[in-house]
């Protein structure tokens, strides 16, 4: 099993831009999350989802949009980049609230 | 807002004293888990405890969670150097499915 698989590992993108941060899990969990982590800040939610088709807001959704067609994969767009968007973002997945979560090892996005 | 807060920061030992994290959490939570971070890796899980529980152990880990005070602490026992890392405690409330974190512990183990 490969986990979770973030791609990509690095980016930089100029202001305005927009790209999608892909997040795969063969797992078969039902949960997955977004997060950023920025200095200081520990790591923040971004978006989460229970199951295909299912997701919803965390604390910090503005800017970014999710969605979940498949069990497998939960990609975040971020639809006009802005340098406050400059972070390192962590996908998640978990089977049951029983378990812990599952991270990927991370992109590290700078927009400039 | 983060639901965790940790104690300390900052936490530097030397190689085969004990570390303690505190972490404090401000609504009902369905359990809370630990995690630990290298520095530029991914999370790892470590450990989670239920919120009917009140203490669990994982090898070198002791993990203790008092409900009543919203508090859970973290004990490293005999650290090693390998330990060092950023330590994060995270709830699942019990209306949510994802990890609140706290801001994290960074723990220097010396050799």
């Amino acid at each position: 099993n490969a986990g979770v698989t973030q791609t990509p590992k690095f980016q930089v993108l100029k202001t305005g831009q927009s790209m999608t941060l892909q997040c795969a899990q063969d797992m078969n969990h039902e949960y997955m999350s977004w997060y950023r982590q920025d200095p200081g800040m520990g790591l923040r939610l971004i978006h989460y989802s229970v199951g295909a088709g299912i997701t919803d807001q965390g604390e910090v959704p503005n800017g970014y949009n999710v969605s979940r067609s498949t069990t497998e994969d939960f990609p975040l767009r971020l639809l006009s980049a802005a340098p406050s968007q400059t972070s390192v973002y962590f996908c998640a997945s978990m089977r049951s609230l029983s378990d812990g979560y599952t991270f990927g090892s991370g992109t590290r996005l700078t927009v400039v | 807002s983060q639901q965790g807060e940790e104690d300390p920061q900052a936490l530097s030992i030397q190689e085969g004293e004990n570390a303690t994290m505190n972490c404090s959490y401000k609504t009902s939570i369905n359990n809370l888990q630990w995690y630990r971070q290298n520095s530029g890796r991914g999370l790892v899980h470590l450990i989670l405890i239920r919120s009917n529980e009140r203490e669990k152990h994982s090898g070198r880990l002791r993990v203790t969670l008092d409900t009543s005070k919203k508090s859970s602490s973290l004990l490293i026992t005999a650290s090693r150097a390998a330990d060092t890392a950023s330590y994060f405690c995270a709830t699942v409330t019990n209306s949510g499915y994802a990890l609140n974190f706290g801001k994290g512990t960074s723990l220097l183990v010396t050799p």
